[in-house]
């Protein structure tokens, strides 16, 4: 079956810390991407990346990088958490030859709190 | 700048019957459309996606449409069945097959048996 897997359900850091969320997918997928999810605001695009080393911005990505060293690996990294840095972390992936008509498969989600 | 609207008030109906959920967008010539199921606590999981040149598609109890003149997309689910409840999320995505694809908030639906 195939599938994204994210390192973490739940993570509790403080303010101030560097976090690492990985995210590593076995599907040869291209493209993958970082989102978060807050209630009412729906999913909001952080970074993605369509190529090894290759990274884009996102809508949001102010207090957050990204690195992808392999294909299958792509990380999230909080420079510095804050408190507004709580929120559900979702990492997705997608075929580029299907051109979005399989859609994204995403992993489970990190649940990060920041006190 | 490109927005997508969901109902955001949960939808609740009688197993057997019929949902119909909404997805309006605007400032947007999407050329497909995907629809999402999302349990709590879960990532989304990919339905199905219709086409701009496709009025309707079908998969089992799913219907999807998809009116580029009114910009909406509307997603049935026929005979629901309390195993449906979830949030259903939509996702418009252009020609270049979704680098930067935008989702609804989504649209909780409740079946009661």
């Amino acid at each position: 079956d195939v599938k994204v897997t994210q390192s973490s359900r739940y993570l509790v850091k403080r303010t101030g810390e560097k976090v690492f969320l990985e995210c590593v997918q076995d599907m040869d997928h291209e493209n993958m991407f970082w989102y978060r999810q807050d209630p009412g605001l729906g999913l909001r695009l952080i970074y993605f990346s369509y190529d090894v080393k290759m990274k884009e911005k996102g809508d949001i990505p102010e207090g957050y990088s990204v690195s992808r060293e392999k294909k299958e690996r792509f990380s999230l990294i909080l420079e510095s958490a804050s408190t507004n840095q709580t929120s559900m972390y979702l990492c997705a992936s997608s075929s580029k030859l299907s051109g979005g008509a399989y859609g994204y498969t995403f992993g489970s989600g990190t649940r990060l709190t920041v006190v | 700048s490109q927005k997508i609207e969901q109902n955001s008030e949960a939808l609740n109906i009688q197993e057997g019957k019929t949902a119909t959920l909404t997805c309006n967008y605007t400032n947007y010539s999407p050329a497909y459309l995907q629809w999402y199921r999302q349990d709590p606590g879960r990532g989304p999981v990919f339905l199905l996606l219709i086409r701009e040149n496709e009025k309707e598609k079908r998969k089992e109890r799913l219907k999807v449409t998809f009116d580029t003149t009114l910009k909406q997309s509307l997603f049935h689910i026929t005979a629901s069945q309390p195993a449906d409840s979830a949030t259903y999320l939509c996702a418009p995505l252009g020609s270049t097959g979704g680098f930067k694809t935008i989702f609804g908030a989504g649209t909780r639906l409740f079946v009661k048996a």
